[in-house]
Parts: structure tokens; C-alpha cells; sequence
């Protein structure tokens, strides 16, 4: 069954601390996006990498990292640097050769800092 | 800037009823593509269509249909005999142009809800 994978579904912190979520596809997309949604907005694009050892920031990248060792995996940080961390993060998934596909998200991973 | 508005917050319908979900985008590229997505309450986005800008043709999926309107840069969504299954927030989402060999960048709208009830 191909999919995206992200652990764990809920998250809880203390404030100040850095935290990882997880994100793994078996679609072999090359391409991978992590978004925010936050309460009657959209979702915004944090980081996105379009192959293995390479990323580019998104529209909010700040108080974030990223890595992307493995095509499959697209971890992301969420350091005590970000103002507000509490929120819904989604990671997709994309072709990413010839024109825009469809991206492919995961189920979501809610983050609560306290 | 790239831009998309979908001005209805939140909708309320009984069931059987057509509803029309508005997306009005924003762009310079003359080469764009336009998706719509269905975000249940379980969190996790689903696809529902691909446009690209050169096909204006309306789309029809079983209840669903597109409506794809250059002239006023906007692609509606229509849900035919609406059904307490399609209870969701549904996204509207404009990529940006498209440069061979590189990811594509989404930008969404902030979503309309649509909530369905017997």
C-alpha cells in the first residue's frame, strides 16, 4: 500500500525544546513539501525539497529545519526558535519531473506546545 | 504574487441539495494549474482534480463538477445531491509556473467548510 507516513499523529512539548516530526513516503516521488495549517487558514508551505540533499525554504521557514538524506524521508524540526509552534503539520509528496502534479499528503501530525 | 480567494467560510446544506464551493485565483503566469482538495475531519488532504490553464473545459466526476473560467479567474466546485459524506473543508490551490526539473509550489486559499446535515 503506497502512502505517507507521519508519527506521531499528536505531539506534546514544553516550550523551549526542539522537536522532530516525521514524515516517510513509498510513493518514489522526488519531491517533498512540509505545510502548517493553522485554525481557518490555509495551509503554508515551510520547507519543500525536490531531491535527495537538497531543500529550499518555503513562505515561513523560519524557526525550522529540515534534512533530506533519503528520498523516502523528509524529517522536520520545529526549534524553540518558532514563535508559535502549536499547529497542524502536513507533509506531501510529488512527481516532480514535467508539469505540476497533484501533491499527496499524509495524515497530519498536530503539535501542542505548552 | 500568486493569490487564491475562496471567500465562503463555511456553507450549510441538507442533504440533496447542489452547493457550489467559489475559487476566484490570482496570477501573471499565462501557464498555471489549478487543484482542488477535500480535507475531512481526520486531517489528512485529498486530491480531487487537476487543471491546467489551457483546458477550460468543465470536468464532471460522478456529483462533482468544475466550472473553469479564465475570463474571471475562477474555478467553482459544484457538489450535486450533496450527501453528509462530503461534510469537509475544501481547499482551492494555484501552483505557481512551472520550471522544468523543479518542484511545484502550492498556494492554497484558506478553504471553505462545508457542513451537511439530513
Amino acid at each position: 500500500d503506497g502512502g505517507i507516513t507521519q508519527s506521531p499523529k499528536y505531539l506534546f512539548r514544553k516550550e523551549g525544546q526542539n522537536v522532530t516530526l516525521s514524515c516517510e513516503q513509498n510513493l518514489n516521488h522526488d519531491a517533498m513539501y512540509w505545510y502548517r495549517q493553522d485554525p481557518g487558514q490555509g495551509l503554508r508551505l515551510i520547507y519543500y525539497s525536490q531531491i535527495v540533499n537538497d531543500f529550499q525554504k518555503g513562505d515561513i521557514a523560519e524557526g525550522y529545519s529540515v534534512s533530506r538524506e533519503k528520498k523516502e524521508s523528509f524529517p522536520l524540526t520545529v526549534t524553540s526558535a518558532q514563535k508559535n509552534p502549536t499547529a497542524f503539520y502536513l507533509c506531501a509528496s510529488s512527481i516532480s519531473r514535467g508539469p505540476p502534479y497533484e501533491q499527496y499528503f499524509g495524515p497530519g501530525t498536530r503539535l501542542t506546545v505548552t | 504574487a500568486q493569490k487564491v480567494t475562496q471567500a465562503q467560510t463555511e456553507i450549510s446544506v441538507v442533504e440533496k441539495e447542489d452547493v457550489t464551493l467559489d475559487c476566484v485565483y490570482e496570477t501573471r503566469d499565462t501557464t498555471y494549474y489549478l487543484f482542488w482538495y477535500k480535507q475531512p475531519p481526520s486531517g489528512e488532504l485529498v486530491f480531487l482534480i487537476r487543471r491546467n490553464s489551457f483546458d477550460e473545459q468543465n470536468e464532471i466526476s460522478g456529483r462533482y463538477s468544475w466550472n473553469f473560467q479564465k475570463s474571471t479567474s475562477s474555478f467553482n466546485f459544484t457538489i450535486t445531491a450533496s450527501q453528509v459524506v462530503d461534510s469537509a473543508v475544501y481547499f482551492c490551490a494555484l501552483s505557481e509556473a512551472f520550471i522544468p526539473g523543479t518542484a511545484s509550489k502550492l498556494t492554497f486559499g484558506t478553504g471553505t467548510r462545508l457542513q451537511v446535515t439530513l
